[in-house]
C-alpha cells in the first residue's frame, strides 16, 4: 500500500513552453501532498505544501505563477512549470500523506527529470 | 526553523560490516518525527525507519536501527550486515508534530558506499 505515481518520468521542452507533472496517490486518498525539486547531489527542497480543495503554501523564495500547483482530488496534485527556462531544469519529487494510514509519514512519488532546452 | 544536518557526505563499509550513519537536528520543539530515507540510484525515496520523539526507545527495522539521543538531539542510523542494495543516499528528516506542519525537512544527505 501507500504507493504514489508520477507522470511523466522525463519530459524535454523548448524555453518558454509550460509543462505540466502529475501526482497520483494509487491506493489512497491524500488530503495532503508536497512538491520538491532536487537538484544534481543535494538535498530536497520543499517547493509547496497542497491541501486538496484549497490554495498551495509555498515556501519563501518559490514563485507561485511560475510554478502553479493544483489539487483538485483526493488522488491527484499537478504542477505546471509555466515559461520554463533552462535554471528550471530539475528533479521534482512529489510526496502524499493521507489520514488512517501512519499519519506522521510521506511517501513520496519516483520523481520527474525536466530539462529545458 | 528547524534544521538537519549530516556531517559525513560520504561513507562506505565492507559488504556484511556495520555502519553507522550520524545525524544531528536542532529544534526548539518538545513533540516531533525523526526518518530516515534512502534514495538509490533509481532516486525512489524509500522510507527506511522512523522515530517518534515521545518514545523513549529506539527504532529499529530488521537490519537497520537508531540511536536517538533526544537531549544531544541526535539520530544515527546503524546498518548491520551491509548488503550490495543498501548503497544509496541517505537522508535524515525532520517533521514537526504540529497539526498543520508536516513538512520534511531534509539533511544534505550521505552517499553510502558498499564495498563488496
Amino acid at each position: 500500500g501507500a504507493v504514489v505515481s508520477q507522470h511523466p518520468s522525463w519530459v524535454i521542452c523548448k524555453s518558454g513552453t509550460s509543462v505540466k507533472i502529475e501526482c497520483r496517490s494509487l491506493d489512497f486518498q491524500a488530503t495532503t501532498m508536497f512538491w520538491y525539486r532536487q537538484f544534481p547531489k543535494q538535498s530536497l527542497m520543499l517547493m509547496a505544501t497542497s491541501n486538496e480543495g484549497s490554495k498551495a503554501t509555498y515556501e519563501q523564495g518559490v514563485e507561485k505563477d511560475k510554478f502553479l500547483i493544483n489539487h483538485a482530488s483526493l488522488t491527484l496534485s499537478t504542477l505546471t512549470v509555466t515559461s520554463a527556462h533552462p535554471e528550471d531544469s530539475s528533479f521534482y519529487i512529489c510526496s502524499a500523506r493521507a489520514p488512517g494510514l501512519v499519519t506522521d509519514t510521506q511517501y513520496f512519488g519516483p520523481g520527474t527529470r525536466l530539462t529545458v532546452l | 526553523a528547524q534544521t538537519v544536518t549530516q556531517s559525513q557526505p560520504e561513507m562506505s563499509v565492507q559488504e556484511a560490516e556495520t555502519v553507522t550513519l550520524s545525524c544531528t537536528y536542532d529544534t526548539s520543539e518538545s513533540d516531533y518525527y525523526l526518518f530516515w530515507y534512502k534514495q538509490p540510484p533509481s532516486r525512489q525515496m524509500i522510507l527506511v525507519i522512523r522515530q517518534e520523539a515521545y518514545k523513549q526507545q529506539n527504532a529499529t527495522e530488521n537490519r537497520f536501527s537508531v540511536n536517538f539521543q533526544k537531549a544531544a538531539k541526535s539520530f544515527s542510523l546503524k546498518i548491520s550486515d551491509s548488503q550490495l542494495g543498501d548503497a544509496a543516499m541517505y537522508f535524515c528528516a525532520y517533521r514537526s508534530a504540529h497539526f498543520g506542519n508536516e513538512k520534511l525537512t531534509f539533511g544534505t544527505g550521505t552517499r553510502l558506499t558498499i564495498i563488496p
